[in-house]
């Protein structure tokens, strides 16, 4: 079975500093990742996913992650942080096509700091 | 708004209540996925649906069950409530199974039981 461990259930970096969220899975076969994330009161949404191809994958608002099969790592960054990406962050893991089931990490709460 | 439509947004009951939470999947997609968040479990998987038929299973209790109904829509039941049941629950939905489909969530229902 496939899973996520994300690294730091708080991270808070100050507003025009590099943000770096940390997310490793563990899979006995290749995997397809997913960042997504939640603003209070809202549900998730999708910012980046890795499927097959290009390693290094761009989402939105200015958020990518590299896909490092080394190091089974899918860390999440975005060069200079803005008051508006103050949300919870959660790294999420599914494999093969039909796969039934999405995996997600306990997820790591972004604060920027003014 | 993303598509997926979750009533109630919010609900109180007492211990040992039963309540049904609905949701309407995104036009076009045909698998319906329920996820309960709590603060102590994070996000848990409870059960998936494809096209009117259940398709995997996750941590859902006993007390708990879903089903999908023709017109797509699903819904969760919860019955003997517990205190520990307090959660929001998402509902999403996608094309088809996870894989390497992007999966598109609701707002979430928030229970509490008091």
């Amino acid at each position: 079975a496939q899973s996520v461990t994300q690294l730091g259930s708080h991270v808070s970096v100050s507003e025009g500093a590099l943000v770096l969220l940390r997310c490793n899975y563990s899979s006995s076969v290749p995997p397809y990742l997913f960042w997504y994330v939640q603003y209070p009161n809202q549900g998730l949404q999708l910012l980046l996913k890795y499927t097959t191809g290009a390693t290094l994958v761009k989402g939105i608002n200015g958020f990518e992650a590299e896909f490092k099969k080394s190091e089974t790592s899918f860390h999440l960054t975005k060069p200079s942080a803005h008051m508006s990406d103050a949300a919870e962050y959660f790294c999420a893991v599914s494999v093969y096509f039909g796969n039934e089931k999405l995996t997600f990490g306990t997820g790591t709460r972004l604060t920027i700091i003014p | 708004d993303s598509g997926v439509t979750q009533t109630p947004k919010h609900l109180i009951t007492a211990t040992g209540q039963r309540v049904t939470l609905r949701c309407s999947p995104r036009s076009g997609d045909l698998s319906v996925y329920w996820y309960q968040q709590s603060l102590d479990q994070g996000l848990q998987f409870l059960i998936q649906y494809y096209n009117g038929e259940e398709r995997a299973k996750g941590n859902i209790l006993e007390r708990f069950s879903a089903q999908q109904f023709p017109d797509l829509h699903s819904e969760l039941n919860l019955s003997s409530l517990e205190l520990g049941d307090s959660a929001l629950y998402f509902c999403a939905s996608s094309v088809e199974g996870a894989g390497a489909n992007v999966l598109t969530f609701g707002a979430g229902s928030r229970l509490t039981v008091l």
